[in-house]
């Protein structure tokens, strides 16, 4: 059973453009919402994240929402650049002082000229 | 991340050997973690550690165990490899304080078991 899932394995945006990653959950006590980057043989990087008492987090061209009555959130990239082009894990903490994180399945961003 | 380094990086085994991948982190975390990525599935947590004394099962431990040998080090063991673990898999650290702590990956082991 699949408690994070990003139903869109793949996004293609033009440079310039906003990119909208989208994610969904099922368990109501997820406390934490966190996004991150992977590019091609190297780990996953931290790149931003929400805490469910707020509905929006913004790091400069990146920010995140959350819609909790939806179960749902979102990633945005404005304005996207090339070296977005890499693949965008959503992941979910089940509360406090609990450091396991359930990850969706990823999409994979690429960023055209 | 080069504050936590995997080896090896890529390892190509036969069935019914024991592997070991390792782990080790100059971050100084407390809480390390041992991950699976498959196609299609993200990644799968198969075991973590808050402190050297403390170890805790993931979500597909079974076929796994794993050695806390210091603060710095995590390793993870197949005692007997099967076709089916074959994976990408990631080591992670994070500082305490809850799940809003973000994790630091390593670059991954890519495992394959013929």
């Amino acid at each position: 059973d699949q408690q994070v899932k990003q139903n869109s394995p793949s996004l293609s945006v033009q440079e310039g453009r906003i990119s909208i990653l989208n994610c969904d959950y099922t368990n109501s006590m997820f406390d934490y919402f966190l996004w991150y980057k992977k590019y091609p043989a190297e780990g996953p990087t931290f790149l931003i994240s929400i805490s469910s008492i707020k509905d929006k987090n913004e790091d400069g061209r990146f920010t995140v929402f959350l819609n909790k009555s939806a179960k749902h959130l979102s990633l945005h990239i404005v304005p996207s650049q090339p070296g977005d082009s890499a693949v965008y894990f959503c992941a979910a903490s089940p509360g406090y002082n609990t450091d396991k994180l359930i990850f969706g399945t990823g999409t994979r961003l690429q960023v055209f000229p | 991340d080069a504050d936590v380094t995997q080896t090896p990086r890529n390892r190509i085994t036969k069935t019914g050997k024991r592997i070991m991948l390792e782990c080790s982190q100059t971050k100084g975390h407390d809480r390390m973690y041992w991950y699976r990525q498959d196609p299609g599935l993200g990644l799968r947590l198969i075991y973590y550690s808050f402190d050297v004394k403390d170890i805790n099962k993931g979500e597909i431990s079974d076929g796994y165990s794993v050695s806390r040998q210091a603060q710095a080090k995590f390793s993870l063991s197949l005692e007997s490899a099967i076709p089916n673990q074959t994976a990408l898999y990631f080591c992670a650290t994070s500082e305490a304080g809850g799940g809003n702590q973000p994790q630091h990956f390593g670059d991954g082991t890519r495992l394959s078991i013929l």
